[in-house]
């Protein structure tokens, strides 16, 4: 049965903090990782890693994969209040299932 | 990337009731996923609708409560049948975007008193 464990499941954070949330993952004929961001209602895509040690960056937020340990981090520098979010992972094999999320890590970022 | 809204954004409803989410995608895609998100979790999914067959639902959800249908490529409704207030939840449509992408609707937060 494929899982997927996120941590910190909860954080709190003071503006201009940088924080590391972790994804670690077994997942059977594993393709890629997915990570989004939740805010409200709908998720929306950040990034999608398919190699190991290639960090993915979109401005103050970044990440990086090791297909061998078998896990993720999403690093968000200098943070922000609207960084404040729900951040999932989710990862997915090579076949047509759908993805299948962790838990999820509540960042709040405070002023 | 796919452009998808649900409707209604929101409803309160009456235990008992039944509630028809409706999902339109401006593209045609294969597959549909409905996900249910309740309060503090992570989502779930329900089940896959592919179109021209039945969907196919996940273990701990059945298709008397949760029927779905999936007429064509771009629509899909997901029924939440003679609810309780455990059924309170946001559920989303998700379709797929290519063989590494996933994108959802806006979503449906239900809450049932």
């Amino acid at each position: 049965e494929d899982k997927v464990v996120q941590s910190p499941l909860s954080l709190v954070v003071h503006e201009g903090d940088t924080v590391t949330l972790n994804c670690s993952y077994e997942v059977t004929n594993f393709r890629s990782l997915l990570w989004y961001k939740q805010e409200k209602k709908a998720p929306t895509f950040l990034f999608m890693l398919t190699s190991s040690g290639i960090e993915k960056k979109s401005g103050r937020l970044s990440s990086i994969l090791d297909k061998k340990e078998l896990f993720s981090i999403l690093n968000i520098t200098a943070t922000q209040t609207g960084d404040s979010a729900i951040y999932l992972c989710a990862p997915k094999n090579s076949g047509n299932t759908p993805l299948v999320f962790g838990k999820g890590t509540r960042l709040s970022v405070i002023a | 990337s796919a452009v998808i809204s649900q409707k209604p954004s929101r409803d309160i409803c009456q235990r008992g009731t039944s509630l028809t989410i409706q999902c339109q995608v401006d593209s045609q895609v294969t597959m549909m996923f409905w996900y249910r998100q309740q309060p503090g979790q992570s989502l779930t999914l329900i089940a896959t609708a592919n179109q021209g067959s039945e969907a196919t639902y996940e273990s701990g959800f059945v298709i008397d409560k949760f029927p779905i249908s999936r007429p064509n490529l771009t629509f899909s409704t997901l029924t939440v049948s003679n609810m309780s207030p455990e059924d309170s939840s946001i559920y989303l449509c998700s379709v797929r975007g290519g063989p590494n992408e996933q994108f959802f609707g806006p979503g449906t937060r239900l809450t049932v008193l």
